[in-house]
């Protein structure tokens, strides 16, 4: 089985400071991994993904994860907060091993970034 | 280009009665998903198509629901004889295949409420 586990219904950060949205998951094989955002009143877009290779990725919107396997973990990171960063994100993963093609996505995180 | 729509964007209907939701996916995406978001939780994978092989219902709650792509595009999730756990928002999504398969393009969803 694989799951996906976001700690934090919600992270508040100031403008201009770093932020980080945590998240962990659970798979029997390899993982894929995802981050996708949903804005407010808009789609959930895909932001990132790690398949193999660098540890960390960079994505969208200056975006970046990192991938730590030991602690099974796929921060969502980005130097500097903007409002507009304000959103839903999720963390999805995929385990590359089974035969299963759909992702399952976590609970969801809701970032608040103050002016 | 276009991006996923659905519809309709909101739909309200007595428990008991059967209801249609469909997704246009974008053109030339092989896979489609769909998901349901209800409030306060995360994705919950339902069913996924890919190409001509058979579907992963696995994420199906009961044998109520049922999905079909026609063509390798459009599809219809429908739910029969509905209740009112069934009310949430549904998301389809579509994408490409091959190593971008799980870069997922979700549409507005539809808002169903079974009263």
């Amino acid at each position: 089985a694989q799951s996906v586990a976001q700690p934090e219904d919600q992270v508040n950060v100031a403008e201009g400071n770093p932020l980080t949205v945590k998240c962990t998951y659970s798979v029997s094989g390899n993982p894929y991994l995802f981050w996708y955002v949903q804005y407010p009143n808009r789609g959930l877009q895909f932001l990132l993904k790690y398949i193999t290779g660098d540890n960390l990725v960079k994505g969208s919107y200056g975006f970046e994860a990192e991938f730590n396997k030991s602690q099974t973990s796929f921060h969502l990171k980005k130097p500097s907060a903007l409002v507009s960063d304000s959103a839903l994100y999720f963390c999805a993963v995929r385990d590359m091993d089974t035969g299963r093609r759909a992702l399952t996505f976590g609970s969801g995180t809701r970032l608040q970034v103050q002016p | 280009g276009a991006g996923v729509s659905q519809s309709p964007s909101n739909k309200v209907t007595e428990k008991g009665k059967d209801v249609e939701l469909r997704c246009d996916p974008i053109s030339g995406h092989t896979a489609l998903y769909w998901y349901r978001q209800s409030l306060g939780q995360g994705l919950e994978f339902l069913i996924y198509f890919q190409g001509n092989s058979a579907p992963d219902k696995s994420g199906l709650p009961s044998d109520r629901f049922s999905a079909e792509r026609t063509g390798g595009s459009v599809s219809t999730l429908t739910i029969q004889r509905t209740q009112q756990e069934d009310s949430a928002v549904y998301l389809c999504a579509s994408s490409l295949g091959g190593e971008r398969l799980n870069e997922q393009y979700f549409g507005p969803g539809t808002r169903l409420t079974v009263t």
